[in-house]
């Protein structure tokens, strides 16, 4: 059975920090990986989406990697800005499923 | 692109009524939509996966005969929350995927508040 892990749970760093978000998978079967945003009481904003084939993806300040074998993705936020405080989430899709596995998440606090 | 729109985004309603909540792609043709539960300061649990034209699939635990899907077009997905109790407050997010392509991503609605009385 898959399950999805996020370390650490909660971060809180100063404005302008590099910070990096951590997110395991027991099965390295996965279709894909996705990191999503969300903000308190509302919807998921999709960040990134990693194929099983890739090794990373970026978008602005945001780069996400991902190493199959190993079971492990990450995402790195560059010059955090106060904007960047908001819960950060990965899911899987397994190979054999349609459905998406998420971690339970990280919630960021960028302090200005 | 890729929209996802959810009506309403908030509801109060009293303990024994019915309640319908709409899930919409926008801008794309969603032939699978997902509802999911997320209670205060956990992940999402996915409930059912909706298929347009099919009967939805409810994951272990879920009641179907309380949690109504409908998905009868390739961007209206319904769900109906039936009976309605305290315990069934909760916010309810559905996402949807893009049918015929072969990223499979999901894009999410921004979410309904349910509250019962």
């Amino acid at each position: 059975k898959q399950e999805v892990t996020q370390i650490p749970a909660a971060l809180s760093v100063p404005e302008g920090e590099n910070l990096v978000l951590n997110c395991s998978f027991t099965d390295s079967a996965i279709y894909n990986l996705q990191w999503f945003r969300q903000d308190p009481g509302k919807g998921l904003t999709s960040l990134l989406l990693i194929q099983s084939s890739q090794r990373e993806q970026t978008s602005g300040r945001l780069n996400a990697s991902l190493d199959k074998s190993s079971g492990r993705s990450t995402l790195y936020i560059a010059a955090s800005q106060p904007g960047d405080s908001a819960t950060y989430l990965c899911a899987v899709r397994p190979d054999s499923s349609y459905k998406l596995i998420f971690g339970s998440g990280t919630r960021l606090l960028v302090r200005p | 692109g890729a929209v996802v729109s959810q009506h309403p985004s908030w509801v109060i309603c009293k303990s024994g009524t019915s309640v319908k909540i709409e899930c919409r792609s926008l801008d794309f043709q969603a032939t699978t939509m997902f509802w999911y539960r997320q209670f205060p300061k956990q992940s999402l649990m996915l409930m059912a996966t909706s298929n347009e034209g099919s009967k939805a699939t409810y994951e272990q635990g879920v009641e179907k005969d309380k949690f109504l899907i409908n998905h009868a077009s390739l961007t209206l997905s319904t769900l109906t929350v039936t009976s309605a109790h305290p315990e069934d407050s909760s916010f309810y997010i559905c996402s949807a995927e893009v049918t015929g392509t072969s990223s499979y991503e999901q894009y999410f609605g921004p979410g309904t508040r349910l509250t019962v009385t």
